[in-house]
Formats: C-alpha cells, sequence, structure tokens
C-alpha cells in the first residue's frame, strides 16, 4: 500500500544533542512538507519542498535543516539550536503544483522529547 | 495577517444528532478549504474540500459549506456515532499562495452514547 513512514515514533533527546527524523513516502508524490503540532495550537509549517534538490523555510524553520536528495525522502533535522524541541512532528505530501487543491497525505508522527 | 480560526472548546453531541463545527478566517478568501479528522497520536487524515466558488459538499454523511460574506466555512456530521470521535482540522490555501496550506487549531468531537 502506498503511504509515508515516518521514523522512529518515539524519540528522546538530551539538549544540545541534533536528531534526524525520517519520512519516507512512496507516493511517488513530487512535494513533502514537515509541520510540528504542539498542544492547543495548530500545525505550524517547518519546512516544504516541491521538487528534489530544491526546499523552502516555512513559518518555523529557525533550528531546523531538511534535504531533498531523493524524491521519496525528505528528513528532517532538529538542531541543537532549536529552542524548544518538544513537540509532535508531521511529515506529509502532495501531488504538488503551485495551483489546485494541494491535499495533504501525513504519516503517523514522530514525538520527540527533550529530557 | 491571514488567520485560521476553529472553536478550542471540544465539543461534546449525543450519538444520532448532528454535529457541526465551525472554521472562521480573515482578510482574503482561501481559494480552497478543507477539512482534515485527526485522532489522538496519529496524523491528519483528509476528508472533504470546497472551492471559493463552491457552497456546499457533501461526501456520505459529512457536508462542508462555504459563505465567503461571513468568511465562514462549517462541517456538519449528520447521524454522528461516537467513532466520529475526533479532532477536526480546517486547512486553507490562498489564490496565489502557492501550494501552502495553513491549518486551525483544529476542534475536538466527543459523541456520546
Amino acid at each position: 500500500d502506498g503511504g509515508i513512514t515516518q521514523s522512529p515514533k518515539y524519540l528522546f533527546r538530551k539538549e544540545g544533542q541534533n536528531v534526524t527524523l525520517s519520512c519516507e513516502q512512496n507516493l511517488n508524490h513530487d512535494a513533502m512538507y514537515w509541520y510540528r503540532q504542539d498542544p492547543g495550537q495548530g500545525l505550524r509549517l517547518i519546512y516544504y519542498s516541491q521538487i528534489v534538490n530544491d526546499f523552502q523555510k516555512g513559518d518555523i524553520a529557525e533550528g531546523y535543516s531538511v534535504s531533498r536528495e531523493k524524491k521519496e525522502s525528505f528528513p528532517l533535522t532538529v538542531t541543537s539550536a532549536q529552542k524548544n524541541p518538544t513537540a509532535f512532528y508531521l511529515c506529509a505530501s502532495s501531488i504538488g503544483g503551485i495551483s489546485g487543491a494541494n491535499v495533504l497525505t501525513f504519516g503517523a508522527g514522530s514525538r520527540l522529547t527533550v529530557l | 495577517s491571514q488567520k485560521i480560526e476553529q472553536n478550542s472548546e471540544a465539543l461534546n453531541i449525543q450519538e444520532g444528532k448532528t454535529a457541526t463545527l465551525t472554521c472562521n478566517y480573515t482578510n482574503y478568501s482561501p481559494a480552497y478549504l478543507q477539512w482534515y479528522r485527526q485522532d489522538p497520536g496519529r496524523g491528519p487524515v483528509f476528508l472533504l474540500l470546497i472551492r471559493e466558488n463552491e457552497k456546499e459538499k457533501r461526501k456520505e454523511r459529512l457536508k462542508v459549506t462555504f459563505d465567503t460574506t461571513l468568511k465562514q466555512s462549517l462541517f456538519h456530521i449528520t447521524a454522528s456515532q461516537p467513532a466520529d470521535s475526533a479532532t477536526y482540522l480546517c486547512a486553507r490555501i490562498l489564490t496565489g499562495g502557492g501550494n501552502k496550506l495553513t491549518f486551525g487549531t483544529g476542534t475536538q468531537l466527543k459523541v456520546e452514547l
């Protein structure tokens, strides 16, 4: 079945450490996204990529980095510069294109906790 | 700035009744409004979308309306069931805004027996 796989499901990090969250899709989608979700807040866009080898900052990119070397993969690194990294991270993909409804397919999420 | 707002208070209704959730936006009308369902600890799942030139869309027990005068979308679940209990998110895409979605905070729905 086609879908998006995020790993790990749960991750614990010590302060000062970088961690990388994996996101893989087999939907043949061009566009991929990373969102962060905190209690009482909507999903906030961290980074997005509309095509391989290209990505743009979202609304809260500081302290995060991404790469898009393959169409199927869009890993997110949470760096030590991110001041409040404890959150639920969601990866999504869509067919892409500049116009259109752009319906997103989400992964199951990764919950990061900083100890 | 563009905002999209949902009632943060949980909505509790009795099984069999119609649940109505509200999504309000500011400033410009979005080109599309989408509704997603999210279960605890899971990613959102797409349910329905409505375009700015449409007033109503239906899918089985779900109905979405779009009122550009009120700057509001309503999401209805008829004959609600306990399995409909979840958080429902609305999201918008603006005309000329590329393909970025902006999400509301979501409204939690609880359907009781």
